[in-house]
């Protein structure tokens, strides 16, 4: 597609039950990460993606985050046993391959926003 | 840890006024420098990246931000702002470790409100 994108784009769910959030990069984008946006915290990285593979999760708040991607391209956030200081807007973003000396810029997606009831 | 101050929270400025936002990093290696906008509404852009070069990086809709390796800074600069320029702005920086590059890390964002 043309830019990257993201659904649902609002989810509001109850306390305890589990979400999944899902991003469709650019086409030919290897790079995939996911950030949150929260008003108290700003923007803060959770996990990004090399092809099919998560060097770097460093960022994911805790066990009950976790993602996937298949086929180098859809990824899926899952928060599991969602809890209200999980409400925030989900990012996605894309570049191209992370290689060596290769500068490169990340594109983002319009965000999923999640509300935990 | 890496990580990106941006001073100022929210700005208020009349149309025609001069912009200047900061933003620091701390990291000692080499970077990768970027601003990104939010218009409200909309989704995150990207205004200017500095990879390497010319520290004077010019962007989109007459913005500019200027790279002092000495200061770690990499402030954004526009001479005279309109009202369209109403936005979130955020500076973000991404460190290079041996060529590779991973996520950003960005700055807490300061908000622009111009009155017409």
């Amino acid at each position: 597609g043309a830019g990257v994108s993201q659904s649902p784009s609002n989810k509001v769910t109850e306390k305890g039950k589990d979400v999944e959030l899902r991003c469709d990069p650019i086409s030919g984008h290897t790079a995939l990460y996911w950030y949150r946006q929260s008003l108290g915290q700003g923007l803060e990285f959770l996990i990004y993606f090399q092809g099919n593979s998560a060097p770097d999760k460093s960022g994911l708040p805790s066990d009950r985050f976790s993602a996937e991607r298949t086929g180098g391209s859809v990824s899926t956030l899952t928060i599991q046993r969602t809890q209200q200081e999980d409400s925030a807007v989900y990012l996605c973003a894309s570049s191209l391959a992370l290689t060596s000396g290769s500068p490169y810029e990340q594109y983002f997606g319009p965000g999923t926003r999640l509300t935990v009831t | 840890a890496q990580s990106v101050s941006q001073h100022n929270h929210h700005v208020i400025l009349s149309e025609a006024a001069s912009l200047e936002l900061g933003c620091n990093y701390s990291y000692g290696g080499t970077v990768n420098l970027f601003w990104y906008v939010q218009y409200p509404g909309q989704h995150l852009q990207l205004l200017l990246k500095y990879f390497s070069g010319d520290p004077l990086v010019k962007g989109i809709k007459g913005f500019e931000a200027e790279f002092i390796k000495s200061k770690f800074s990499f402030n954004l600069r526009k001479p005279s702002v309109q009202w369209s320029d109403t936005a979130e702005y955020f500076c973000a920086v991404n460190a290079r470790y041996g060529g590779s590059q991973g996520n950003l890390i960005f700055g807490k964002g300061t908000k622009l409100s111009v009155k017409p």
